[in-house]
């Protein structure tokens, strides 16, 4: 199957700095999310973005399909963002089958 | 639009037993998938569903795992003599494909199942 690959697997931030995510995979994909997941465990969408650049509040995604990689942007973090990030693929093979695969995550932790 | 819900949120279980966890996906959401996570991974693709029929199933889902979706609405994940490597988050989520050639997977809460 497809290959995710995050970076850096642990970032510790103090609260108002920024940060990049970054997701590389080895396939062409026909979708890429990028979740937040919580301490109790939920998975919040934060971005659908197969291609382009996407902006929401303090964060913002850029996907280059022909390289193979998407990159998160966190800025004037806050505490409330501390958790793991998953970026999560879905290869495109002209089939209809929809299954992720998702990289290990990004474990951040942000202080006051 | 209320999200997925799962249930039971949490699940404590012996060896040897049978456990049952259910999905209700977003309304009229046609797809749905289930994944398993244990600690420190990402989540991996067990099952999923378009409408009732069920269209892939991963080589994690042994034997001892059956899923159902009846009626195309709610889904049902059975495990058989549970096992301790079996302990995971088991993750539901929804979408709704075709829509645009854009589907995006929504995730439920998640039920946590401990085998003691």
């Amino acid at each position: 199957g497809i290959q995710v690959e995050q970076s850096p697997p642990d970032l510790i931030l103090q609260e108002g700095a920024n940060s990049t995510l970054r997701c590389n995979f080895s396939d062409s994909v026909n979708n890429l999310q990028w979740f937040h997941q919580n301490p109790w465990g939920q998975l919040i969408n934060l971005f659908y973005i197969p291609s382009g650049t996407k902006q929401n509040g303090r964060l913002s995604a850029t996907t280059v399909a022909t390289e193979r990689y998407s990159l998160l942007y966190i800025s004037s973090s806050q505490t409330t963002d501390s958790g793991v990030y998953f970026c999560a693929v879905a290869p495109n093979r002209g089939s209809t089958l929809g299954r992720l695969y998702f990289g290990r995550g990004t474990q951040l932790t942000v202080w006051p | 639009d209320t999200g997925v819900s799962q249930d039971p949120r949490h699940k404590i279980t012996k060896r040897g037993q049978n456990v049952t966890f259910r999905c209700d996906p977003i309304s009229e959401h046609n797809r749905l998938y289930w994944y398993r996570q244990t600690l420190g991974q990402g989540p991996e693709f067990l099952t999923y569903f378009q409408n009732e029929a069920q269209l892939e199933k991963s080589r994690l889902l042994s034997d001892r795992f059956s899923a159902e979706r009846p009626k195309g609405s709610f889904s049902t994940l059975e495990i058989q003599r549970t096992e301790q490597g079996d302990s995971a988050m088991y993750l539901c989520a929804s979408s709704s494909f075709p829509q645009g050639r854009q589907e995006t997977q929504y995730f439920g809460p998640g039920t946590r199942l401990l085998v003691l």
